[in-house]
């Protein structure tokens, strides 16, 4: 059974700092990993999507890395703004049968102006 | 439409009742999902579909909650006699069958009173 663990569960930077968040999973046998973005009260965002022959991917401020032989995968946001203040959830989909999709925990992040 | 459609947006009713939750995937994606997240909780799974078909209901909390799918498309999910437990927010989820990105709707708020 996959088990998807994510710490910090909170953290709070200063505006500007670059900040990692990290994501990890016990059963390494997964398809893809997908780091989602959830603001107070609304659905979620998806924000990258890393296929499991991938290391990384980046977008804009955001880069995550994958790495299954570790069951680990880091969101890396680079010169924090206020806007991302927001809770951060990574999602691993299962590469057999029908491919549950198992979420971590999320990590509520405050930057703080 | 252009992203995963929910509906009702908001809902409140009185213990006991019983409510549906409605969502339109978007369209061409096989796979669905329903989450539950309760205040301040991460998100709970409940139900995946396949097409029409449910292979792994194992979410779901109790009998008093149940979930179809239609056409390949549209998906109800029924809680009856609610509880004031059962008040969450319940999201739903597609994507392709293999590998895509899941797409999160916006959720439905159910406050049961």
């Amino acid at each position: 059974k996959q088990e998807v663990t994510q710490i910090p569960a909170a953290l709070s930077v200063p505006e500007g700092e670059n900040l990692v968040l990290n994501c990890s999973f016990t059963d390494s046998a997964i398809y893809n990993l997908q780091w989602f973005r959830q603001d107070p009260g609304k659905g979620l965002t998806s924000l990258l999507l890393i296929q499991s022959s991938q290391r990384e991917q980046t977008s804009g401020r955001l880069n995550a890395s994958l790495d299954k032989s570790s069951g680990r995968s880091t969101l890396y946001i680079a010169a924090s703004q206020p806007g991302d203040s927001a809770t951060y959830l990574c999602a691993g989909r299962g590469s057999g049968g029908y491919q549950k999709v198992t979420f971590g925990t999320g990590t509520k992040l405050q930057v703080i102006p | 439409g252009a992203g995963v459609s929910q509906s009702p947006s908001n809902k409140v009713t009185e213990k006991g009742k019983d409510v549906e939750l409605r969502c339109d995937p978007i369209s061409g994606h096989t796979a669905l999902y329903w989450y539950r997240q309760s205040l301040g909780q991460g998100l709970e799974f409940l139900i995946y579909f396949q097409g029409n078909s449910a292979p792994d209901k194992s979410g779901l909390p109790s009998d008093r909650f149940s979930a179809e799918r239609t056409g390949g498309s549209v998906s109800t999910l029924t809680i009856q006699r609610t509880q004031q437990e059962d008040s969450a927010v319940y999201l739903c989820a597609s994507s392709f069958e293999r590998g895509a990105e899941a797409f999160f709707g916006q959720g439905t708020r159910l406050t049961v009173v």
